[in-house]
């Protein structure tokens, strides 16, 4: 049980396009999902958590202008990155809490965009 | 802010030899986390430690919730070269996950 997908896995972009990333949580209903941001051989670190039917709620430096969330069920939260730049190619990893299970996080494979 | 402090960032060793590796920090938390990230995958989570004190195995894993709630460590038993990866301490608050800076274990043939 448990599993959280994200869709694309790859996604290569020209600079000045937007680039959306789904993360779905399969088997379980999640009321919060967060989206992380990982460049190479670096740690994750927490973009924006992001509440089922709210307003996304930003770690601070990042731009919610630029990088829209969206969570509008209880299974799927979107991530637009817009206007990306060469800078924004990164490791998109989000993550999801279980309604149910207060405490675990469920994270999923992760997305990787490279914008050119 | 909130910040990890994970030890040693990388080790190589030999396959069969214990491993050992720690993560302080300057602030309490309730939920130390162990996890561990293969290239280009997400982390997938190994132990779980909710109490200080709290001694925790997984298989060939041990970890420990420090008593002063300020740290934890991992321990790796008798390496297999699966076990090559990175690893990321991670301490819970109750709104987010804060991880360290991982370690990143090497596995010589």
């Amino acid at each position: 049980g448990a599993v959280v997908s994200q869709h694309p896995s790859r996604v290569i972009c020209k600079s000045g396009t937007s680039v959306k990333i789904e993360c779905r949580s399969l088997d379980f209903q999640a009321t919060t999902m967060f989206w992380y941001r990982q460049f190479p051989k670096q740690s994750l670190m927490l973009m924006a958590t992001s509440n089922e039917g709210s307003k996304a709620t930003y770690e601070q430096g990042v731009e919610k202008d630029k990088f829209l969330i969206n969570h509008a069920s209880l299974t799927l939260s979107t991530l637009t990155v817009t206007s990306a730049h060469p800078e924004d190619s990164s490791f998109y990893i989000c993550s999801a809490r279980d309604r149910d299970s207060y405490n675990e996080q469920f994270f999923g494979p992760g997305t990787r965009l490279t914008v050119l | 802010g909130q910040q990890l402090n994970q030890s040693p960032q990388s080790m190589f060793i030999q396959e069969g030899e214990d491993v050992s590796m720690n993560c302080t920090s300057s602030s309490i938390f309730n939920t130390w986390l162990w996890y561990k990230q293969d290239p280009g995958e997400g982390p997938v989570l190994l132990i779980a430690l909710y109490k200080a004190g709290e001694l925790t195995s997984n298989g060939r894993l041990t970890a420990q919730f420090g008593i002063t709630r300020k740290d934890s460590f991992l321990n790796i038993s008798a390496s297999i070269p699966s076990d090559v990866g990175i690893y990321f301490c991670a301490g819970q608050v109750p709104d987010k996950i804060i991880f360290g800076k991982g370690t990143r274990l090497h596995i010589l043939p």
